[in-house]
């Protein structure tokens, strides 16, 4: 099984609707992100939650919503999808930074591809 | 504030031969990671190398190779040998060691270089 899974891999939607893509990890990794991606923009953060009771907002939040079921899962949630929210989503974790080596990056999950028509 | 700039959206490379993508930051933490990943056409992010602020000498692993120099705050990915395989999306990204209200240890990411290899 994979580190960082994310389902569903891919959703079409119609506009207006609500939807919730999620993420669990088996990682052990206390902060999770949800990115989103999109051609010629490269990842934007739209939440990040450092624990179950610390959720943040990225650059791009408008329109989505988040929560922190328990340390391992983390979804995002569309309110009332748009067109314009067309994109490959990703969720990802990484350990703690403070003290730690900066040479902890990410661990990613596969995606999942959005198309809201 | 972090930001990574990726100058070419595309660029194309015949097989066998090297290809260097580009990348320069900014940031005023005083201690940062870089990092490069590539995503194929599949659309995982795949991680490839990790350059730290304070190491002395370049990262390699393998045929990639980070041309790291600092005071220029630049940090470009060196892929030799290039293979049909390589072609993808190739990210720079960075993350300090800011706690709460400053970097947050999270990674900025550039928009990326699309490298196509041709045999």
């Amino acid at each position: 099984d994979a580190d960082v899974t994310q389902t569903p891999r891919n959703r079409i939607t119609k506009t207006g609707k609500r939807i919730m893509l999620e993420c669990s990890q088996t990682k052990g990794h206390d902060r999770m992100y949800w990115y989103r991606q999109d051609p010629g923009l490269g990842l934007r953060l739209i939440y990040y939650s450092f624990d179950v009771k610390d959720i943040n907002k990225g650059e791009i939040s408008d329109g989505y919503s988040v929560s922190r079921q328990a340390q391992a899962k983390f979804s995002l949630s569309l309110e009332s999808a748009i067109p314009n929210q067309t994109a490959l989503y990703f969720c990802a974790t990484s350990d703690s930074v403070g003290t730690e080596n900066l040479s902890y990056g990410y661990t990613f999950g596969s995606g999942t591809r959005l198309t809201v028509v | 504030a972090q930001k990574i700039t990726q100058t070419q959206p595309g660029m194309f490379v015949q097989e066998k031969e090297a290809v260097t993508l580009d990348c320069t930051y900014d940031t005023s933490d005083p201690s940062y990671g870089l990092f490069w990943y590539k995503q194929p056409s599949s659309g995982e992010m795949i991680f490839l190398i990790y350059q730290g602020s304070y190491d002395q000498q370049n990262a390699t692993e393998g045929r990639y190779s980070l041309n790291f120099q600092k005071a220029r705050k630049s940090a470009n990915l060196v892929i030799s040998a290039s293979q049909l395989g390589d072609s993808a999306m190739y990210f720079c990204a960075m993350r300090g060691r800011g706690g709460r209200g400053s970097t947050l240890g999270r990674l900025y990411f550039g928009r990326g270089t699309q490298l196509t290899v041709w045999p």
